[in-house]
């Protein structure tokens, strides 16, 4: 199967809380991470990505954390809003077919309660 | 919006049908890359074209393949359709180098594919 996983499936906050969304993979050899926001209907939108070599990431209300000893990602929304309520995937570097490709995981739906 | 457009938005297909579903990337965007999501999962890498070639592949029979034309339009063609086939095909476009993991793709919004 695949090699990133999400701890939990499904995620509800109140409005202006902070959301932690957390991933876990396997490959040790992946070097590369991407957070990914899928809203209904539409494609995955690229939210912030960080490479191994960086333990953390910020970006405008969002925070990626790397944890490479325990091989554990996770994205922190701060102040999330109705409008973050989507699916969140995150992603690894992979090698399919002999070419470095995403491997994503199975999502966490975020729902945002006003 | 990304910029990708992808039609048709929805197809119903009956099994051992052929489909061929269309993906418009923005202008300048060399590679392409093709994903099944089935319901509930992430997406799943299919291959990737680079300037009109096939630049990868994943864990896909034969059966699916694809296509890349000059004015940045792609095709996937799926053959001999099953029903595990049904899903929503995702492609995306970025602006680089083949295989430039790094390199930020665009999704396009997906055609759902269901095969009766």
């Amino acid at each position: 199967g695949e090699s990133v996983g999400l701890h939990l499936p499904t995620l509800s906050v109140q409005e202006g809380d902070n959301s932690i969304i957390n991933c876990a993979y396997s490959n040790s050899a992946s070097d590369y991470f991407i957070w990914y926001k899928q809203e209904s209907g539409k494609g995955p939108q690229f939210i912030i990505d960080i490479r191994s070599n960086m333990d953390k990431r910020q970006g405008q209300r969002v925070t990626v954390l790397l944890n490479k000893t325990v091989k554990h990602l996770s994205l922190q929304i701060a102040a999330t809003q109705p409008g973050d309520s989507a699916v969140y995937f995150c992603a690894e570097n992979g090698v399919r077919g002999g070419s470095e490709k995403l491997v994503f995981g199975k999502g966490t739906k975020l729902t945002v309660n006003p | 919006e990304t910029g990708v457009t992808q039609s048709p938005t929805h197809l119903i297909k009956t099994r051992g049908q052929q489909v061929t579903l269309r993906c418009s990337s923005q202008s300048g965007h060399n590679t392409v890359s093709w994903y099944q999501q089935a319901l509930g999962q992430g997406p799943q890498f299919i291959f990737q074209y680079y300037r009109e070639e096939e630049n990868g592949r994943g864990n896909f029979p034969p059966r699916f393949s694809g296509l890349q034309f000059p004015n940045y339009s792609s095709e996937l063609n799926v053959n001999a359709l099953e029903l595990d086939d049904s899903a929503l095909y995702l492609c995306a476009s970025s602006p680089g180098l083949a295989g430039a993991i790094t390199d930020t793709q665009y999704f396009g919004p997906g055609t759902r594919l269901t095969v009766l």
